[in-house]
């Protein structure tokens, strides 16, 4: 079954550092999507990505963060200025179309910031 | 803005049934999804309902009524391996993508 994967699977940086949270999605997958996951807290929409741009975000995804397909299969997150509360679970997504079927979630990246 | 509440902890024994309940307060959305996750893992897709009702998909059951504001997803025949996180998601109106807007999950324990 195809699976969207996500690298590295554990990230420590410190604070105030950048830091490039990279993931595959699904080969014939057109939407890509990153949410975050505060330990013991529900999952939260960041940011959505269609046709090589953003089509939406939230109001986390603020000028710290920025999304960039720089090659036919990889989809990254990128951060910067890495702050303690930006430590989470970033997990990468992607869907073939619309409809909440057919939407692939990776394992994840945890990112601890110290 | 949209808001979906869920009970946080919900405990049953082994072969039982259980609902997890999610009420929701939402400007509109396509459809209520329901993901399990384990131990922080990847959420994994479970169900979908876009109309109101009932669907069954093997041991998984979910019900959605719009009137209410209220979903459930049932669980039967609990084993072991369905301990884990439970989240209610929508796809709200008005958005340029299929994102998604979780509830506030519950965590299933399942005891012999």
């Amino acid at each position: 079954e195809p699976e969207v994967t996500q690298t590295p699977s554990h990230q420590v940086t410190q604070m105030g550092q950048e830091v490039i949270l990279r993931c595959v999605p699904i080969s014939n997958h057109l939407y890509f999507y990153w949410y975050r996951q505060i330990l013991g807290q529900k999952v939260e929409f960041l940011v959505s990505f269609y046709n090589n741009e953003i089509s939406e975000k939230s109001e986390i995804f603020d000028d710290q963060f920025s999304v960039e397909r720089p090659d036919g299969s990889n989809f990254t997150l990128k951060i910067r200025s890495t702050k303690l509360e930006d430590s989470a679970m970033y997990f990468c997504a992607s869907s073939r179309g619309q409809g909440a079927r057919g939407y692939t979630f990776g394992s994840g990246t945890r990112l601890t910031v110290v | 803005g949209q808001s979906l509440e869920q009970p946080s902890e919900v405990t049953a024994v082994e072969g039982a049934i259980v609902q997890i309940n999610c009420t929701y307060q939402t400007s509109g959305f396509y459809g209520l999804s329901w993901y399990q996750q384990h131990d922080g893992g990847a959420p994994t897709f479970l169900s979908y309902n876009a109309l109101d009702g009932l669907e069954e998909t093997g041991r998984f059951s979910s019900f959605l009524s719009r009137s209410d504001s209220y979903g459930y997803l049932l669980l039967q025949e609990l084993q072991m391996k369905d301990s884990a996180s439970y989240f209610c998601a929508v796809n709200p109106y008005g958005g340029a993508t299929n994102k998604l807007i979780f509830g506030t999950g519950t965590l299933l324990a399942v005891q012999p």
